[in-house]
């Protein structure tokens, strides 16, 4: 099955710095990276997603990167803010036998942006 | 439109007890997922129904079993728990026609 592996598991820069996260996913096949967003005592949040046709996809602040080749992609997030202070997951969404798909989750980063 | 929700919010159960908990999905969607999130695991896929049947399971024991109802709402059902069942269960639905899976608040369980 799909394993995903995210990097660094903790993250602190200065409000107004870049943050950037770094997943590599092991099944060539898989189609589908999201990110999600998880707030304490919150269900993740989907905050950007980017399909393997794609190389790059910008929301505002926030990027994501696929280089289908290495098998990797990462969330950059600029000029940070108190706020985006989380636990930021990957995903990506792998066969997962019997015609069936599945996301598999990275272990998350916990991000502190320090005012 | 309203968001997934999940009840209860918090439980807490004692080893060997069963437990039954409840997800309703967007409006429209007909997918939904179930996660376990544990600080050592993290988020676990436990398995999706889609139109009242189960389409995919995770590797997870038997005694974590689900269904869904005609109307999209599903529960997951834990039987004999133990005290590593403790855990915030996670509800995803989503639009057969679409990838983007959203996350409920979850269910904070646990087990003594």
């Amino acid at each position: 099955g799909e394993n995903v592996e995210q990097h660094p598991s903790t993250l602190s820069v200065q409000e107004g710095d870049s943050a950037v996260i770094k997943c590599t996913y092991s099944d060539s096949a898989s189609n589908y990276f999201p990110w999600y967003k998880q707030e304490l005592g919150k269900g993740p949040q989907l905050i950007i997603d980017i399909r393997s046709n794609v190389g790059e996809k910008k929301d505002q602040r926030i990027a994501v990167t696929l280089n289908k080749t290495a098998k990797h992609f990462s969330l950059h997030i600029t000029e940070t803010q108190p706020e985006d202070s989380a636990v930021y997951f990957c995903a990506a969404r792998g066969y997962s036998g019997a015609g069936s798909y599945q996301l598999t989750f990275g272990k998350g980063t916990k991000l502190s942006v320090i005012p | 439109k309203a968001g997934v929700t999940q009840t209860p919010r918090y439980l807490i159960k004692t080893r060997g007890q069963q437990v039954t908990l409840s997800c309703s999905p967007i409006s429209g969607h007909r997918s939904v997922s179930w996660y376990q999130q544990t600080p050592g695991q993290g988020l676990q896929f436990l398995f999706e129904y889609f139109s009242e049947t189960q389409r995919n399971k995770g590797n997870f024991p038997g005694r974590f079993s689900g269904r869904q109802f005609s109307n999209s709402r599903s529960e997951m059902n834990v039987s004999t728990l133990e005290l590593g069942d403790s855990a915030l269960y996670l509800c995803a639905s989503k639009d057969i026609s679409s990838y983007e899976q959203y996350f409920g608040p979850g269910t904070r369980l646990t087990v003594t």
